[in-house]
């Protein structure tokens, strides 16, 4: 158990709707990182945070926002959803750049 | 432009052999990490190890060793007596500095090499 907590697991949504993602940090860990995984892409690096702010962005979809509240959890709204959003989508938190960074279980998003 | 290359798409070996799995990187950081990550069939991502720039000893850990040269700038993971439960899909993957470095935080990840042991 890496401690980072994700949910949902699963979910399965219509093109076009909004989900949200939701991921509980280590605790002590202030850096949130969003990635996914997709068979043709790989994994790829969404967004990270540091204590509230956003701190780097990689390869996010305008369609795609993220947020880190005041308690360090970390949201990730993905809207208008394509058939090619589905992926695993991962969290993982460490407690500042360059450290140790620990991943959760992931959520698997199916677009129908 | 950061850049991890696993050229080992998948390796199949039988129970008990010992297996290199190849990790070449590209940064132009001066400090960056370096990462092993293991993502067995359910799916999580298992952290394995985290080697910095500035340290070149290798590691071992049990069955598991790593061996990083920044020369070649290549960072190899070795299973010695491999076993069925190392199958999984292992993934390279660099860091730049953070706030010493330029652009994302974030990990780069390899395409992975998918490890089958065959009993």
């Amino acid at each position: 158990d890496s401690g980072v907590t994700q949910t949902p697991k699963h979910l399965i949504t219509a093109t076009g709707q909004r989900v949200t993602l939701r991921c509980s940090p280590r605790s002590g860990d202030l850096s949130v990182y969003w990635y996914q995984q997709s068979l043709d892409q790989g994994l790829q690096f969404l967004i990270q945070y540091y204590n509230g702010e956003e701190r780097a962005k990689g390869n996010i979809l305008e369609r795609f926002s993220a947020q880190q509240f005041p308690d360090l959890h970390s949201e990730l709204n993905l809207s208008s959803l394509e058939l090619g959003d589905s992926a695993l989508y991962f969290c993982a938190s460490s407690i500042r750049a360059g450290n140790t960074i620990y991943f959760g279980e992931g959520s698997w998003l199916t677009v129908v | 432009a950061q850049k991890v290359t696993q050229a080992q798409t998948e390796i199949s070996v039988v129970e008990k052999e010992d297996v290199t799995l190849d990790c070449v990187y590209e940064t132009r950081d001066t400090t960056y990490y370096l990462f092993w990550y293991k993502q067995p069939p359910s799916g999580e991502l298992v952290f394995l190890i985290r080697r910095n720039s500035f340290d070149e000893q290798n590691e071992i850990s049990g069955r598991y060793s790593w061996n990083f040269q920044k020369s070649t700038s290549s960072f190899n993971f070795t299973i010695t007596a491999s076993q069925v439960v190392d199958s999984a899909v292992y993934f390279c993957a660099l860091s730049g500095g953070g706030y010493s470095g330029g652009g994302a935080d974030g990990l780069t990840f390899g395409k992975g090499t998918h490890l089958i042991i065959q009993p």
